[in-house]
């Protein structure tokens, strides 16, 4: 099994810009989480899907973030436009159902926002 | 509220030295533990996990949890520590719904040779 893919590895962009990360749970994981980490806040959870539908995004930042899950194999988080502030990574980490099941989680989208 | 609570932010140990990572939760059932580890540029991997039956479980690397009800802790343990032990640990309670899953702040260990 690959594990969970996330795409790019590494993003760097200018203010105002529209950013698009892109991941793909493991196979027949049925949900799947976005979590934002930096230095001065640790490890927040943005939002999760379950079974391709957003259940809870009350960890989403503001407005100018976005995500979706078009299919079972693939989900994007989108900001625009970016700012200085969200430089971070965001990790990507999906889960099979029917649980307790732990969670797995992808390398990571370092973001770097100038 | 669901909580979990890392008391030491930084902790460094020697090489070979015993290590344990303290772990406190706050839930309201029977909570589902977790340790995770975090190598620097890496996503998170798991440690070990607790569901049911026997509180000490065994994890990877050489890794250990005990979980004790009466105290509302699950922490982590080696007998002897390596260099490539150095990274950051994460502490998580579930399950939320869905597999959701409640991180600590972390606790960032350093090994000195």
């Amino acid at each position: 099994d690959a594990g969970v893919i996330q795409s790019p590895r590494h993003e760097v962009t200018e203010m105002g810009q529209e950013v698009t990360l892109r991941c793909k749970p493991i196979s027949g994981h049925n949900s799947l989480f976005w979590y934002r980490q930096t230095m001065m806040r640790g490890l927040e959870l943005l939002i999760y899907f379950n079974n391709n539908v957003p259940i809870d995004d009350s960890g989403m930042p503001e407005d100018r973030f976005s995500a979706k899950m078009p299919n079972a194999s693939f989900s994007t988080l989108k900001i625009q436009p970016s700012e200085p502030r969200d430089s971070a990574v965001y990790f990507c980490a999906s889960s099979q159902a029917g649980g307790p099941n732990e969670q797995f989680f992808g390398p990571g989208t370092r973001l770097t926002v100038l | 509220a669901q909580s979990v609570t890392q008391p030491d932010i930084h902790i460094t140990v020697s090489e070979g030295a015993s290590l344990e990572l303290r772990c406190n939760y706050s839930y309201g059932a029977t909570p589902y533990l977790f340790w995770y580890v975090q190598s620097p540029g890496q996503g998170l991997q798991l440690l070990l996990k607790y569901f049911s039956g026997d509180t000490l479980v065994q994890g990877i690397k050489g890794f250990e949890a005990e979980f004790k009800r009466s105290q509302s802790s699950f922490n982590l343990r080696k007998p002897s520590v390596h260099w490539s032990d150095a990274a950051e640990y994460f502490c998580a309670v579930g399950p939320g719904g869905y597999n959701k899953l409640i991180f600590g702040a972390g606790t960032r260990l350093a090994v000195h040779p």
